[in-house]
């Protein structure tokens, strides 16, 4: 069975802060993405990766993913009181099912 | 376009009665996905489809039936509510397997 661990689930942090999400695995995955939730909603997609040591910004959101597609990273510079939600990794198997497995999320509270 | 759509986005049952929930997509999306969302367990895979007339069972497919009768709906049934189905459900939809997914705004279930 293939499991994301995310971490940390919880995160507070004062606005102007960096911080770096891990979701990490003992499995193999073909792809791997990042989605974010705000409270009442359902999650967006932020960034798909494909290739393993692949890194994607997406202005002040850095995404990479490790060599072996194992783990992944989602680090934000400078964070800003508007990207408090709730951060998802997820990642593809290798069928082409469209099968997801979430890693539990992590709560990020951004103070201003 | 109005994206993914569910419909009811509350619901109230008593253990034993029976529901279902309708999901639309107006994306000609092929795939088309049912999630449960419970409180540190980000989402789990209930029942996908991967066209019109197919369905196939996820992670936590007991207590839940779906068809897939026309491309752009899903509907996720229940037939004999229990206190454990409880939760916020989410659905999906992506045009190919690997794709990203677009999620509905979810429909949250309590079961007394």
């Amino acid at each position: 069975t293939q499991l994301l661990e995310q971490s940390p689930q919880f995160l507070s942090i004062q606005e102007g802060e960096n911080l770096t999400v891990y979701c990490n695995s003992s499995s193999v995955f073909s792809s791997l993405q990042w989605y974010r939730q705000e409270p009442g909603e359902g999650p967006v997609l932020l960034v798909t990766v494909v290739t393993g040591g692949e890194v994607k910004k997406l202005k002040r959101l850095t995404f990479q993913f490790g060599d072996a597609r194992k783990d992944s990273s989602l680090h934000i510079t400078a964070a800003q009181p508007g990207d408090t939600g709730l951060y998802l990794c997820a990642g593809h198997g290798s069928s082409n099912t469209g099968k997801l497995i979430f890693g539990q999320g992590t709560t990020l509270q951004v103070k201003p | 376009n109005a994206g993914v759509t569910q419909t009811p986005k509350f619901r109230v049952l008593k253990t034993g009665q029976s529901m279902t929930l309708l999901c639309a997509q107006d994306m000609n999306h092929e795939y088309m996905y049912w999630y449960r969302q419970d409180p540190g367990m980000g989402l789990r895979l209930i029942h996908y489809s991967v066209g019109e007339g197919t369905t196939a069972k996820g992670e936590v497919p007991d207590g839940y039936n779906v068809s897939r009768l026309k491309k752009q709906n899903f509907l996720l049934g229940l037939e004999s509510a229990a206190p454990s189905q409880t939760s916020v459900y989410f659905c999906a939809s992506s045009s190919q397997g690997l794709a990203g997914q677009f999620f509905g705004p979810g429909t949250r279930l309590t079961v007394l």
